[in-house]
């Protein structure tokens, strides 16, 4: 059972569209964070999400976590070419800061 | 201000050798991360060590699996008899856990293991 779902698993649109991907999960967690990872590389945080019913806003990128901190999403706005990537989500369950679980990602291709 | 790294970046063998994969931390970090990621997933907790210890094994997939951290700063994963289903990116992080309200993660670029 994965603990953290992520949606859509591949998502290819076209330059300047938005899009939202989704992380849900039927866990509460202490705080969640979203990754963005590249062919050859480690996942690199953007951002971390702690309070139920949290925007955060990472210029173009904008990241809600849900009132029950159950779930989150991330809204891409005039999505560009160099927002291609894996994105993922990982929670860290109450009382377990010091552990993170991640979720599968969405691999997400922005077309020119 | 070197950021975390891992050696090999690349590692082939054949099925049934043992391997040794290097991460380095960022200096000053006690938290120490290893995962699996496998293609098309996310990465997989294997192991995390707090200082010298193992704070949390409970990821490590078998018995073939062993890592350690004798000095507080560098780990080495190790894998005995390995499987061709132990080929994956094995990747390395490290946190500073002190004084923060959530755990922000480093990564290493990762070490990509195929066993033939």
């Amino acid at each position: 059972t994965q603990l953290l779902e992520q949606s859509p698993q591949f998502l290819s649109i076209q330059e300047g569209e938005n899009l939202t991907v989704y992380c849900n999960s039927s866990s509460v967690f202490s705080s969640l964070q979203w990754y963005r990872q590249e062919p050859g590389e480690g996942p690199v945080l953007l951002v971390t999400v702690v309070t139920g019913g949290e925007v955060k806003k990472l210029k173009r990128l904008t990241f809600q976590f849900g009132d029950a901190r159950k779930d989150s999403s991330l809204h891409i706005t005039a999505a560009q070419p160099g927002d291609t990537g894996l994105y993922l989500c990982a929670g860290a369950k109450l009382n377990r800061d010091d552990k993170i679980i991640f979720g599968k990602g969405t691999r997400l291709h922005i077309l020119p | 201000g070197a950021g975390v790294s891992q050696t090999p970046s690349n590692k082939v063998t054949e099925k049934g050798k043992y391997v040794e994969l290097r991460c380095d931390p960022i200096s000053g970090h006690t938290a120490l991360y290893w995962y699996r990621q496998s293609l098309g997933q996310g990465p997989e907790f294997l192991i995390y060590f707090q200082g010298t210890g193992a704070a949390d094994d409970s990821g490590l997939p078998n018995d073939r699996f062993f890592a350690v951290r004798p000095e507080g700063s560098v780990s080495t994963l190790k894998i005995q008899r390995t499987e061709r289903g132990d080929s994956a990116v094995y990747l390395c992080a490290s946190s500073s856990l002190a004084g923060r309200s959530y755990n922000e993660q480093f990564f290493g670029p990762g070490t990509r293991l195929t066993v033939l």
